[in-house]
C-alpha cells in the first residue's frame, strides 16, 4: 500500500510569510503526527491529530498550527515565519489506538528554508 | 519536563564489530521505547521497539534492553555491516498514551569496511 505522502518536498520562504504543509497518511491510519527535525536537535514533537481532533501538542509557539480532515489527511501551517523555522518537517501516521503508542510511519518530509 | 538523552552522538566502528547506543529517559510513566534508523536523505524507519513490561528484545543482529529502575534503554547491533551506517534515534512515549514520542538527539553510526 502507498506510504505517507508529504507535499511539497522543498520550499523556500522569506521571513514574515506563512506556509502550509500537507500530509496524506497510509490508508486506514487515523492518527497523524508532525515533527520538526533540525541538525543536532533530533525530532521535536509538534502535534498529533486523531479523527480530526488534536490529541497532543508540543512546546511550540502558537504560530504553528494544524488540522485534520475527515479523510485523515492533515495540514500544518506556520505563520509569520522566522529564520529559526528552517527545518525538515516530518509527518507520521499510525492507527492511533487509544492508550497504546505504536509504530509511526514517516513521510519523506517537507524541507522548509526561510530566508 | 519530558526528556530523552542519547549517547554517543557519533560512533565509528569497524565492520564486524558491535555497536551500542544508550538512552536515558526522564518520565517513569513512559512505557514504549522505539528505535528509528534514518539513512542519509531518507525517512526515519522503525527498527525495533520494546514495551515496559519486557526487559530485552532481539531481532537478528539487533537487540534492545530496558532497565526501568534506572530509566535506561540501549540498542545493541552485532556484526555491524556498512549498510548499518545511519543516524539512529531512540524515543520514549510521553505519558498519557496516544502517539507523542520524545526523541533523543540521535547517534551517527559509521561502519568502516
Amino acid at each position: 500500500k502507498a506510504g505517507v505522502t508529504q507535499t511539497p518536498r522543498y520550499l523556500i520562504k522569506t521571513r514574515g510569510q506563512q506556509v502550509t504543509l500537507s500530509c496524506s497518511p497510509i490508508s486506514g491510519h487515523r492518527s497523524v503526527s508532525w515533527y520538526q527535525q533540525t541538525p543536532g536537535q533530533g525530532l521535536q514533537f509538534l502535534f498529533e491529530y486523531f479523527s480530526e481532533t488534536q490529541r497532543n501538542k508540543g512546546n511550540f509557539p502558537g504560530r504553528f498550527s494544524g488540522r485534520q480532515f475527515s479523510n485523515s489527511r492533515s495540514e500544518m501551517n506556520v505563520s509569520t515565519l522566522e529564520l529559526g523555522d528552517s527545518a525538515l518537517y516530518l509527518c507520521a501516521s499510525s492507527f492511533g489506538d487509544r492508550g497504546r503508542t505504536g509504530e509511526l510511519f514517516f513521510g519523506e518530509g517537507s524541507r522548509l528554508t526561510v530566508l | 519536563g519530558e526528556n530523552v538523552e542519547q549517547h554517543p552522538s557519533t560512533l565509528s566502528v569497524q565492520e564486524g564489530d558491535s555497536a551500542v547506543i544508550k538512552c536515558t529517559y526522564s518520565d517513569s510513566a513512559s512505557n514504549y521505547f522505539p528505535w528509528y534508523k534514518q539513512e542519509l536523505g531518507k525517512r526515519p524507519q522503525l527498527i525495533i521497539d520494546i514495551r515496559s513490561n519486557v526487559g530485552e528484545k532481539k531481532d537478528q543482529r539487533i537487540a534492545v534492553t530496558l532497565n526501568k529502575t534506572a530509566k535506561h534503554f540501549s540498542l545493541h547491533i552485532t556484526e555491524t555491516q556498512p549498510e548499518d551506517s545511519a543516524v539512529y534515534f531512540c524515543a520514549a512515549s510521553a505519558p498519557g498514551g496516544y502517539n507523542k514520542l520524545i526523541f533523543g538527539a540521535g547517534t551517527r553510526l559509521a561502519v568502516h569496511p
